[in-house]
């Protein structure tokens, strides 16, 4: 069954103390990679696809980077506003249309 | 502004009916989806649309409808056999499949 798994389920940090968090995955063959951000009460949010092994992509703080089994999230010297719930998905196996979610990372950046 | 419009933004169902959640979107997306998310549940598909007037169910359809007569347009309805509605709805849209899917802000269901 294919599953996309994401750790820790929340994490917290102080300003400026970098981490990563992770997405494994068990799809195969593999159709690209989404990382997106959720603030409370609100839709989710894209940030990045990724496609192939070794890609990597940034905005601002963030970057992502992919491998055959698993994508990290790294958060550079997060501020409190980076504070959200980052969720990451893959499509589908068998038609990739519709996404499969995994629970999402709670991201908590204190001042 | 392009983007996808969800309403209402709160809803409340009473024991029995159906109520049914409003997703337009003008981006020309020729896809649209239906997710719940549940607390500590993450995003769970419902329907999706490649194509107007097709539409194929997702992992929990059982206890919603959803019809697709225009491609602006993709409503759900939640009937009165689901019998645990309350949840986060999210509709999504993307121009093909496996696309980036963008999201609208979400309806609030709650049971009275």
């Amino acid at each position: 069954e294919d599953q996309v798994t994401q750790s820790p389920e929340a994490l917290r940090l102080q300003e400026g103390e970098s981490s990563s968090l992770n997405c494994s995955y068990t799809v195969s063959g593999l159709r690209g990679l989404f990382w997106y951000r959720q603030d409370p009460g609100k839709g989710p949010e894209f940030l990045f696809t990724l496609y192939s092994a070794g890609e990597e992509k940034e905005k601002e703080r963030l970057k992502a980077t992919l491998t055959k089994k698993e994508s990290f999230l790294h958060i550079t010297a997060p501020k409190p506003e980076d504070s959200a719930t980052y969720l990451c998905a893959v499509p589908l196996n068998q038609a990739g249309t519709a996404l499969i979610f995994g629970k999402g990372t709670t991201l908590s950046v204190s001042s | 502004d392009g983007g996808i419009t969800q309403s209402p933004k709160y809803l409340f169902r009473k024991e029995g009916q159906n109520v049914t959640l409003s997703c337009e979107q003008n981006l020309n997306h020729d896809a649209m989806y239906w997710y719940r998310q549940d607390p500590g549940q993450g995003l769970r598909l419902i329907y999706y649309s490649q194509i107007v007037n097709d539409f194929q169910k997702g992992d929990i359809a059982e206890g919603y409808s959803v019809s697709r007569e225009k491609k602006e347009s993709f409503p759900l309805t939640v009937t009165s056999a689901q019998k645990n509605p309350t949840a986060f709805y999210l509709c999504a849209s993307s121009l093909a499949n496996g696309d980036i899917q963008y999201f609208g802000a979400g309806t609030r269901l709650s049971v009275l």
